[in-house]
């Protein structure tokens, strides 16, 4: 199985900052990356798959990047609305895994 | 627009039996592969099952293999997951997600998800 390993676990940040979170798999994966938001008691949202392609919807200040072994999720410009929990997940084979979690609170 | 509603979920004893559903719409069921992801009580995502969009291929997650099996009824539009054999770690919201059916595994959208309580 691909192990997924996101950092950091918490991130403190004010609205207006940029924000990145970086998620690293055990083996190169072939752009099958995907990044999720999750809000507490709701089901997680889609942000960005493939890599870097923004769902339909999403604000351009999401973005992702990355390769091999190696992702990143930014947020160009914290909004009240982002502080929220982010989640990676790879997708190149079954089954799928996820990185466990990076919650973005308020400073 | 799409929606996925699960149901069934609900509080059973270890090692008793439960059967979710999930009833998508607006879009073509049949179409398209399905999973079921589970999230404990303030822990992460793990993946659990998924089918191919025509039944004919499944796969579940080593944490579940053997005792729960997920199925799908085209002609009824709906998605299934029997858990027999329940335990206390099995206790989770479970989501039933639809994927888009590209070249990789993703999933463009949940249903609300329905809690699964396992206690005794």
């Amino acid at each position: 199985d691909i192990q997924m390993t996101q950092s950091p676990s918490f991130v403190s940040a004010s609205v207006g900052d940029r924000v990145t979170i970086t998620c690293r798999a055990s083996q190169g994966l072939s752009s099958s990356l995907v990044w999720y938001q999750q809000k507490p008691g709701k089901a997680p949202k889609l942000l960005i798959y493939a890599t870097s392609s923004l769902q339909s919807g999403v604000p351009s200040r999401f973005s992702g990047g990355g390769s091999g072994t190696e992702f990143t999720l930014t947020i160009s410009s914290l909004q009240p609305e982002d502080f929220a929990t982010y989640y990676c997940q790879q997708g190149n084979s079954l089954p799928v895994t996820f990185g466990g979690g990076t919650k973005v609170e308020m400073k | 627009q799409v929606q996925l509603v699960e149901s069934g979920g609900g509080v059973v004893q270890p090692g008793m039996s439960l059967r979710l559903s999930c009833a998508p719409s607006g879009y073509t069921f049949s179409s398209y592969g399905m999973h079921w992801v589970r999230q404990a009580p303030g822990k992460g995502l793990e993946w659990v099952a998924a089918i191919w969009f025509d039944g004919s291929k499944r796969d579940h997650a080593d944490s579940v293999k053997g005792r729960f099996t997920i199925s799908r009824d085209n002609s009824k539009n709906t998605l299934y997951l029997q858990m027999n054999s329940l335990r206390a770690e099995d206790a989770a919201v479970y989501y039933c997600v639809r994927d888009p059916g590209t070249q990789f595994f993703y999933f463009d959208y949940w249903g609300q998800g329905t809690l699964v309580t396992v206690s005794s």
